[in-house]
Formats: C-alpha cells, sequence, structure tokens
C-alpha cells in the first residue's frame, strides 16, 4: 500500500521568502502524486500534480513541484511567499494498483508580514 | 455553480439524534467520495460511490450509512454517533473510477460536526 508523510505539521515563513514543504512517499509500483490547498472553511483544492510525464510540475498560484524517485520525494516550493499563501497544504498519492488516495497529515503554512 | 456542495456546513447533534448529510455536484462525475477530517491526522477514506454503486467501505462503523440516488447526490445518514465521531466531513468527486487514480477529485466545502 502507498502512503505518504509530510515532514513538519507547522511552517511558517515571512511574505516574500521561499515557501518549501516537503513531502516523501512510499509506494511498491510507479506513483502518482499530488498537492491540494485546504482554505480556512473550504474544502480541498488541487495545486498540482504528477502523472509520470514531466518530473517538474507547475500548479496554480506560482507553485511547484518536483518529482526525484531517487529521494522518494515531490516537495513542494514557491519561490515568494503571499499572505494570501497561508492555508493547510497536503501531499497525497496514488498509484496504478490502487486508485484511491493516501494523504499526508497536511502542513500549516502561515505567513509573517 | 459551485462544483461541489454540502449542507449543513455545520450540525450539532446528540449521541440519539438521527441526521443526514447532503452533497451534490454540479460537474458531471460519476465517482463520489466521503471522508472524515480530524485535526492533524490525513484524511481517512469512508465510502466510494461509482455509477451509483457503493464500491468502498473502508470499515466504517454501522452508525454511518451513505446513500447515493444518482450520480449527482450523495447522502450520509447517521444515527448514534459517539463523541469520537465529531470531524469535518468532506465530500469529493471525480469523473469515474476508471483513470481515478490521475484523476482530480474536487471536494466540497464540508460539514462541521459536532457530537455531544
Amino acid at each position: 500500500a502507498q502512503s505518504v508523510t509530510q515532514l513538519g505539521s507547522h511552517v511558517s515563513v515571512s511574505e516574500g521568502a521561499l515557501v518549501l514543504l516537503r513531502c516523501n512517499y512510499s509506494s511498491s509500483v510507479p506513483p502518482y502524486l499530488f498537492w491540494y490547498v485546504q482554505y480556512p472553511n473550504q474544502g480541498l483544492q488541487l495545486l498540482l500534480k504528477y502523472t509520470s510525464a514531466a518530473t517538474l510540475v507547475k500548479g496554480i498560484n506560482g507553485f511547484e513541484a518536483e518529482f526525484k524517485k531517487s529521494e522518494t520525494s515531490f516537495h513542494l516550493t514557491k519561490p515568494s511567499a503571499h499572505m494570501s499563501d497561508a492555508a493547510e497544504y497536503f501531499c497525497a498519492v496514488s498509484d496504478s494498483n490502487d486508485y484511491k488516495l493516501s494523504f499526508g497529515a497536511g502542513t500549516t503554512v502561515t505567513v509573517r508580514a | 455553480e459551485t462544483g461541489v456542495t454540502q449542507t449543513p456546513r455545520h450540525l450539532v447533534m446528540g449521541m440519539t439524534n438521527k441526521k443526514s448529510l447532503k452533497c451534490e455536484q454540479h460537474l458531471g462525475h460519476n465517482a463520489m467520495y466521503w471522508y472524515k477530517q480530524s485535526a492533524k491526522k490525513p484524511l481517512e477514506l469512508m465510502f466510494v460511490y461509482n455509477f451509483k454503486e457503493q464500491t468502498e467501505n473502508n470499515s466504517v462503523p454501522s452508525r454511518f450509512s451513505p446513500e447515493c440516488p444518482n450520480s449527482s447526490h450523495l447522502f450520509l445518514h447517521l444515527h448514534t454517533l459517539q463523541p469520537e465521531d465529531s470531524a469535518l466531513y468532506l465530500c469529493a468527486s471525480s469523473q469515474s473510477l476508471q483513470g481515478a487514480a490521475t484523476d482530480t477529485q474536487y471536494f466540497g466545502p464540508g460539514t462541521r460536526l459536532t457530537v455531544l
């Protein structure tokens, strides 16, 4: 079965600073990887996903993530944080053997002015 | 029209009550999901429906009873719940289970449930 580990339950960054959220996965077959964002009082919204095409994936709101098979990682980055990036971020994995998404526990991002 | 809607947004119920959560999707999807979201825990998949047929029951207690009358509507009937069932219940939809591993799931805003 596949699984995801998100390192750090809370990240605090200054406005304009780099945002880096870490995600490591475990899967016995090639994975499909997702990052979702949840703003307060809202459901989850897809930021980006990797489905075995280009390893560097660009998403909405200036976010991107790179699939690194050798490191079993799919870290999410944004070069310059904005106050509107304050939210909870979830990494998730599925694969060809199991369509069901396995989610990480989430990372809460706060942005300091 | 918002893609996936859920009602009510908040619900407080006693352990002996019976209530229902409703989800509606306006995306023309054929797969629908119920998730439980508890603080600082991964989302837990509860049920999956594909073309109105239940395909997954992730060892959910029988006090939770899903219903999917058509591909656009999904209900979660609740009875004799426990305080530990308090959580945010999220509904999601995707195109169908064929190709679901790479499909995007679209989530509703959730129902915040408190069991007293």
